[in-house]
Parts: C-alpha cells; sequence; structure tokens
C-alpha cells in the first residue's frame, strides 16, 4: 500500500502553461517535502512544509499543506522547459526523521 | 563541497556475488540512509542510521546489511546479489536536529545490475 498518492503520475504540457501536482494519503505527517529529480541525479529539496495550511512560493512554484496536513500540492505557472523532470513528494511522522516518498509525477516541458 | 559521495557509480554483478555499495557525507550530518529507486516504484527505504554504532531497518532491508562506524560513512552490503536488486540506490543524509531537521540531501545514485 502507497502511504502517498501522487497524481497525476506523468505530465507533458507546452511551455507556458500551468500544472498542479497532488500528493495525498490518509495518514497525518508531520512535516512534507517536494523533491525535483532530473535524469541520472539524486533528488534535491525543492520545499518543506510543516504547518496544515502553509502556503510556499518559489519563483513560479507555489506550495501547499492541507489543512489536516495529509495532503499537499505543488502549482507550477508558465512551465518553461527547465522545469522538466521527476518530482517527488515525501512525508514525516511525528518524531522520524524516516521518509515516505510518492512515486512521483513524471513532467515533461516541451518548447 | 563535496555533499554525500557515492560510489561506484555503475556495477555489473553476477547472481550470487557480494559486494559494498560507499557513501560518505561531509556534513556532520546524524541520519544517513539508503533508498533504492525502481520503476513505477518510487523511492524505498533500505536501511538508516540516526547516529554512529546505530542502524535500523527500513521498508525493504532483506539481502542488504549496513553498519555505521563513524558519522561520515555508511556503507551498504550486498550479501548475495540477485536479479531482483537490479536497481538505483541512492544514499542520503540529513540532520537529526534544528530547522533543517529531516531535509534530505543525496547523492547521485548507483547503478547495480544483476545477471
Amino acid at each position: 500500500t502507497q502511504l502517498l498518492e501522487q497524481s497525476p503520475q506523468f505530465l507533458s504540457i507546452q511551455e507556458g502553461e500551468n500544472l498542479t501536482v497532488y500528493c495525498n494519503s490518509s495518514s497525518v505527517f508531520s512535516s512534507l517535502q517536494w523533491y525535483r529529480q532530473e535524469p541520472g541525479e539524486g533528488p534535491v529539496l525543492l520545499v518543506t512544509v510543516v504547518t496544515g495550511g502553509e502556503v510556499k512560493k518559489l519563483k513560479r512554484l507555489t506550495f501547499q499543506f492541507g489543512d489536516a496536513r495529509k495532503d499537499s500540492s505543488l502549482h507550477i505557472t508558465a512551465a518553461q522547459p527547465g522545469d522538466t523532470g521527476l518530482y517527488l513528494c515525501a512525508g514525516a511522522k511525528g518524531g522520524s526523521e524516516k521518509l515516505v516518498f510518492g512515486k512521483g509525477m513524471k513532467l515533461t516541458v516541451n518548447p | 563541497n563535496a555533499g554525500v559521495t557515492q560510489t561506484p557509480k555503475f556495477q555489473v554483478l553476477k547472481t550470487g556475488q557480494s559486494m559494498t555499495l560507499q557513501c560518505a557525507q561531509d556534513m556532520n550530518h546524524e541520519y544517513m540512509s539508503w533508498y533504492r529507486q525502481d520503476p513505477g516504484m518510487g523511492l524505498r527505504l533500505i536501511h538508516y542510521s540516526v547516529g554512529a554504532g546505530i542502524t535500523d531497518q527500513g521498508e525493504v532491508p532483506n539481502g542488504y546489511n549496513v553498519s555505521r562506524s563513524t558519522t561520515e560513512d555508511f556503507p551498504l552490503r550486498l550479501l548475495s546479489a540477485a536479479p531482483s536488486q537490479t536497481s538505483v540506490y541512492f544514499c542520503a543524509s540529513s540532520y537529526s536536529a534544528g530547522e533543517r531537521a529531516g531535509e534530505l540531501f543525496f547523492g547521485e545514485g548507483s547503478r547495480l545490475t544483476v545477471l
């Protein structure tokens, strides 16, 4: 059973379009992180959200943590080819450093 | 800064052979972990350590051993390689306390093929 479900799993869009990636769970997390992974490399942390309802912005990326701390979303505005990659969400439960990862959303942004 | 360094980057083994994947970090992180990444399965935790001398099992520990004799190093040993262990392996580390606790820094990965 996958603890964190990401949707969609694949997305291919044109440069300039907007998109939203969802990360859902039936479990409560003390924090949730988003990573981006490019082919042949390890994941790189984008953001950590810890408070229910929290919204964080990183340039054209907007991250939101659900009020109940069971879900999160990543919205990308005006996607660019450089945004292409695998986006992973990962959750931590209270008091534990162990992270559980979703399967990821593979994004392709075409010029 | 080197960050998290994994070696080797590529390895081909025959079924039954043993080998060790090396991982070293220079950030003085207390927490270190090993994940495997397979198509359609995401990242799955194999073993982790919260400090020197302390290790514990993750989600998929069978067929792997770890040890943590120093803060910097966390090697992963495959005891008798099987084709099901063909995967990309990632080592990751983080602080255990403070503002950045739990934020993982990953190595570049070790791609293992077992024939």
